[in-house]
């Protein structure tokens, strides 16, 4: 069964710092990745996703890589800013598993101004 | 707007009286599902749609029903609440098609409290 890693469970840094969130799962064959972003109390908001066959993707600050071999992807996070303080989550589905979304437990990101 | 609706955002109820929690999208998407969202326990899928009449079962389905009446809606019906039933619920849509469009949108949640 798909298990999905996130480590650190929380993090802290100063304002403008470039971060890196990590993600692992343990089965390769999955058919995509996506990362979300929920604010306390809120809903998720869907960041990047990256198919099976991609390495990485961008969007503004934000740029998420896979690693399928390795079972790993990362989020990094350029300048960060304290509107950028959120629990971000990482996201798999299998191959073959209808659509299913297996989560990780999440990282509560804090940015202190 | 494109976005996913949940309704009622905050509900508090008793135990045994039946409600359900309406979910509606307005991407035209075939995919829907529920999930809970539990501490310690993170989101886990009750119940999923691939289409119009076509529902199945995620990893906790008990105690739980659906339909899938219409391609914008599906409804999570809880017919006899229990207090373990206490949880965020969020319903989440997107299309089948392979590529980016099969990015999946979540609704804002639904806080249950059964007494």
């Amino acid at each position: 069964k798909q298990e999905v890693t996130q480590i650190p469970a929380a993090l802290s840094v100063p304002e403008g710092e470039n971060l890196v969130l990590n993600c692992s799962f343990t089965d390769s064959a999955i058919y995509n990745l996506q990362w979300f972003r929920q604010d306390p109390g809120k809903g998720l908001t869907s960041l990047l996703l990256i198919q099976s066959s991609q390495r990485e993707q961008t969007s503004g600050r934000l740029n998420a890589s896979l690693d399928k071999s390795s079972g790993r992807s990362t989020l990094y996070i350029a300048a960060s800013q304290p509107g950028d303080s959120a629990t971000y989550l990482c996201a798999v589905i299998a191959s073959g598993s209808a659509r299913q979304l297996t989560f990780g437990s999440g990282t509560q990101l804090t940015v202190l101004p | 707007e494109a976005q996913v609706t949940q309704n009622p955002r905050y509900l508090i109820t008793v135990t045994g009286k039946k409600l359900t929690v309406t979910c509606s999208q307005n991407m035209n998407h075939e995919y829907m599902s529920w999930y809970r969202q539990d501490p310690g326990l993170g989101l886990r899928q009750i119940y999923y749609s691939m289409n119009v009449e076509v529902t199945d079962k995620g990893d906790v389905p008990e105690g739980y029903k659906v339909s899938r009446k219409e391609k914008r809606n599906f409804p999570l019906i809880l017919e006899s609440p229990s207090p373990n039933q206490t949880s965020l619920y969020f319903c989440a849509s997107s299309f089948l098609t392979s590529g980016r469009d099969n990015e999946q949108f979540f609704g804002p949640g639904t806080r249950l409290t059964v007494l």
